[in-house]
């Protein structure tokens, strides 16, 4: 079966970072791209970022550019998001999603969502 | 940024009654790099249609998806109980990749 097990979350202070980490499991990771996306609370959906299969290629919201980076260790079947000067308005249920088609491409709709982790930025 | 606006916010129909959902982009969305999520009360979304027209695994033939350049559309035939939830389309063709912000589809 496949699935998306995302950790991480917590309360964190205004300005502090926080990692989070997806652990995927029941397909081959590394010839899938993968993404971030969050929701606020009582809010839609909100895209963060995506990233290739292998690695080598990155794309991210303008909302998050220069504090979020995404990244994946396929040895371990991880995808990773670094959240770094965190701010209220990043508050929100965190979803990674894995994309439907192989490829270099990240340009696949995103067939298989985490059931998320909530990062809560307050002081 | 393509911008993506979803008509009605909120759409009041019974079971069994027909729902059209429709999505506009702000400038064509290349190959039909359209897709439409279904997402219940505390849910993760679901993948519904991708390539404005294609059922993902698993989706009952209820949900259809037709469209092409900058107007796209989501049709559920038949509303079942658990298909009252919110629907969103997100177009995945340019970076940044965005969402609509929703069709609320709720029982009358």
């Amino acid at each position: 079966e496949v699935q998306l097990l995302e950790s991480g979350g917590g309360l964190i202070q205004p300005g502090g970072s926080l990692r989070l980490s997806c652990a995927a499991s029941g397909f081959t990771f590394s010839t899938y791209a993968m993404s971030w996306v969050r929701q606020a609370p009582g809010k839609g959906l909100e895209w963060v970022s995506s990233i290739t299969g292998s690695g080598d290629s990155t794309y991210s919201a303008d909302s998050v550019k220069g504090r979020f980076t995404i990244s994946r260790d396929n040895s371990k079947n991880t995808l990773f998001l670094q959240m770094n000067s965190l701010r209220a308005d990043d508050t929100s249920v965190y979803y990674c999603a894995k994309v439907w088609g192989t490829g270099p491409s990240v340009r696949y709709a995103f067939d298989i969502w985490g059931q998320g982790t909530m990062v809560t930025v307050s002081s | 940024e393509i911008v993506l606006t979803q008509s009605p916010g909120t759409l009041s129909l019974s079971p069994g009654e027909r729902a059209t959902l429709s999505c506009r982009a702000s400038q064509s969305i290349s190959s039909s790099y359209l897709a439409w999520y279904q997402q219940r009360p505390g849910q993760a979304p679901r993948l519904l249609i991708f390539g404005a027209s294609n059922r993902a695994t698993g989706i009952p033939d209820s949900f259809s998806g037709s469209g092409s350049g900058t107007d796209f559309t989501l049709t559920i035939s038949r509303l079942q109980p658990e298909d009252f939830a919110v629907y969103y389309c997100q177009q995945y063709g340019n970076s940044p990749f965005t969402f609509g912000p929703g069709t609320k589809v709720d029982i009358k």
